[in-house]
């Protein structure tokens, strides 16, 4: 899922995997992190976030790790269902700024 | 009762018209933001607005203005459209101060023809 060239990365699991989003974001100087799921013909949502002076998050079903050494990010979904399949943003910010710079999306595609 | 609403969803025009998308938000919050979402899904933050503080950036051209007559909203109005003008447009709220999420609009898909 790591986000290179001018294709929107795609994952396709099966139904009831595991998913993991890469994104590698490029400011060293970010300190809060967001992901977000947009669905089709949808705004991005919130899912979870994630400071820089933790390494891990967990919410429901979700998973955000954070290697700052690496200047990466990861969304990790337990049992993936049908519900999931979406394009997948991870937004940084900047201390004194309260504006996000998104990467580059993933979609997620989940077979049944 | 929606969020953030912004108006009109679909918007087709023809190459060297103006344009106006309406951005209203409820949340009470104080930041307001315009993003711009290619065919490539990349989405490139236009403006923010935040207690009267405009930020710019600088990569957006001069024809395409944010106007806020309130806290409450934020209106994009676009000049002289080209056809790269063509994509999906997002406004976006925020409590602001650097933390918390964005609460976004479902987007206006504007076609430049």
């Amino acid at each position: 899922g790591e986000s290179v060239g001018l294709h929107l990365p795609t994952l396709s699991v099966q139904e009831g995997d595991n998913s993991i989003i890469n994104c590698a974001y490029s400011n060293s100087a970010s300190d809060y992190f967001i992901w977000y799921k947009q669905e089709s013909g949808k705004g991005p949502q919130f899912i979870i976030d994630i400071r820089s002076n933790m390494d891990k998050r967990q919410g429901q079903r979700v998973t955000v790790l954070l290697n700052k050494t690496v200047k990466h990010l990861s969304l990790q979904i337990a049992a993936t269902q049908p519900g999931d399949s979406a394009v997948y943003f991870c937004a940084e910010m900047t201390g004194g700024s309260y504006i996000p710079t998104f990467g580059r999306g993933t979609s997620l595609i989940v077979h049944p | 009762d929606t969020a953030v609403s912004q108006t009109p969803k679909y918007l087709v025009t023809q190459m060297g018209n103006d344009k106006s998308i309406k951005c209203e938000q409820n949340l009470g919050h104080d930041t307001m933001y315009w993003y711009k979402q290619d065919s490539k899904k990349f989405l490139k933050i236009m403006f923010s607005y935040n207690n009267k503080e405009l930020i710019i950036n600088e990569t957006v051209p001069n024809r395409f203005s944010p106007k806020s007559p309130d806290k409450a909203h934020l209106n994009l109005h676009i000049n002289s459209l080209e056809l790269g003008d063509s994509a999906v447009y997002f406004c976006a709220s925020s409590q602001g101060g650097g933390v918390g999420e964005l609460f976004f609009g479902e987007g206006s898909r504007l076609t430049v023809l």
